[in-house]
């Protein structure tokens, strides 16, 4: 079946470390997303991108870092510099590369929870 | 800057009662998408709606757009204990070339029996 994967699932970090969560679709799409959530809040977007080696910051891209290498992998790295990196991170992505024009459904994957110790 | 607005953000309802959810937002657009949650889980897609006066059904759930008071409702009919999850709104933001995706806070919806 085709789908989006992220792991790990729950990942614990101790503060002044880097990590890095991944994300792999065999969806075949072009644009891929990382968006953080909070309790209680709605979605904001850290980073996205619409083809390979080339990607775009969203709204709250400062203390992330992203790669895409390859059209299926979108990895997320939350370094030492986010300050208040515990939340519910959703990789997403999207057969089109664009939201003006036309439908553009995200598809998530199933998320990975990072704390901080 | 779009804004996204939804209320209410949490609804407790019985089973077999009706209710709507309201999401409004600040600036012109004219796509819309609701997305449901479970917790714990990843978002689910239900309803994109792409022109003024959309309406889209599926099963309990109904959902329309007013482009012109930038609004969209999300009607549920003789709630069943299995809709309980929590419904996102998200507006498209045309502010980039690229258009971007404005989620509101989330209605955590609980039907009880």
């Amino acid at each position: 079946d085709g789908g989006i994967t992220q792991s790990p699932k729950y990942l614990f970090r101790k503060e002044g470390q880097n990590v890095t969560l991944s994300c792999e679709q065999n969806l075949n799409h072009d644009a891929m997303y990382w968006y953080r959530q909070d309790p209680g809040q709605g979605l904001r977007l850290i980073y996205y991108s619409q083809i390979v080696n080339d990607f775009q910051k969203g709204d709250i891209a400062e203390g992330y870092s992203v790669s895409r290498e390859k059209k299926e992998s979108f990895p997320l790295t939350v370094t030492s510099a986010q300050k208040n990196p515990t939340a519910f991170y959703l990789c997403a992505s999207s057969i089109g590369d664009t939201f003006a024009s036309g439908a553009n459904v995200l598809t998530f994957g199933a998320g990975s929870r990072l704390t901080v110790l | 800057e779009l804004k996204v607005e939804q209320n209410p953000l949490f609804l407790s309802m019985q089973e077999g009662k009706n209710y709507t959810i309201y999401c409004n937002y600040s600036t012109t657009s004219d796509r819309l998408y609701w997305y449901r949650q479970d917790p714990g889980k990843s978002l689910e897609s239900l309803f994109v709606l792409l022109s003024n006066g959309a309406v889209k059904q599926e099963g309990r759930l109904m959902a329309s757009l007013d482009t012109k008071a930038r609004l969209s409702t999300l009607h549920i009919t003789a709630a069943v204990h299995d809709l309980s999850a929590t419904y996102f709104c998200a507006v498209v933001d045309y502010g980039g070339s690229q258009g971007n995706l404005i989620f509101g806070k989330g209605t955590k919806l609980s039907v009880k029996p």
